[in-house]
């Protein structure tokens, strides 16, 4: 049981540049969030779905877009990395009214 | 809007050396107070989640209680192993996790 999958675990981006953070889960959980986290600020929601289909914005969701095509994947795209959008990335995926299982995060840095 | 602190930010215990971790929180209806372990590039990793004041768990040497405002996250005779970021979070708004910043602990041999 890998639990959440994320990839890559590092990468490098020029400014301007796009990219997409993978993210899948083998749980079968309805909920699947994005976090970023930040020295000095925490873990803070991007994004959340709690089903295929639907997604949501959280607290800190400009420049980011996301996707629920499947239970199982929710992919983040940075649409045009700034520098400002250099921190770790966590996906999560939770079952309803639970706690929620992280992956090992992604950490980015943009140029 | 909810809030969750935790203090103290920092914290260096000798091997041993019993203490208290706090988590002080403001919610429109608690639905859960979850904690968490972190290690140094790892993701989050579960320990406990509590639902109601007066609630208990334990894993270990580490004991979570939880009170209508507060929840403290107690550690007895800590082992090096011990030494990480501890956070707690409570259900958003949003279907998402607010989190307090969180309290690095190290445990000193």
């Amino acid at each position: 049981n890998a639990g959440v999958t994320q990839t890559p675990k590092f990468q490098v981006l020029k400014t301007g540049q796009s990219m997409t953070l993978q993210c899948a889960q083998d749980m079968n959980h309805e909920y699947m969030s994005w976090y970023r986290q930040d020295p000095g600020m925490g873990l803070r929601l991007i994004h959340y779905s709690v089903g295929a289909g639907i997604t949501d914005q959280g607290e800190v969701p400009n420049g980011y877009n996301v996707s629920r095509s499947t239970t199982e994947d929710f992919p983040l795209r940075l649409l045009s990395a700034a520098p400002s959008q250099t921190s770790v990335y966590f996906c999560a995926s939770r079952p309803q009214g639970a706690e929620a299982f992280f992956g090992q995060g992604t950490r980015l840095t943009v140029v | 809007e909810d809030q969750v602190t935790q203090s103290p930010e920092a914290l260096r215990l000798q091997e041993g050396e019993s203490s208290s971790l706090n988590c002080s929180y403001t919610v429109s209806g608690l639905r859960g107070l979850f904690w968490y372990r972190q290690d140094p590039g790892k993701g989050p990793e579960f320990l406990f989640t509590l639902y109601s004041a007066g609630e208990e768990k334990e894993k270990e040497r580490l004991k979570a209680t939880l009170t209508k405002k507060e929840s403290f996250l107690h550690i007895t005779a800590p082992k090096p192993e011990d030494s990480a970021t501890y956070l707690c979070a409570v259900p958003g708004g949003a279907d998402g996790l607010t989190f307090g910043k969180g309290t690095h602990l190290i445990i000193q041999p």
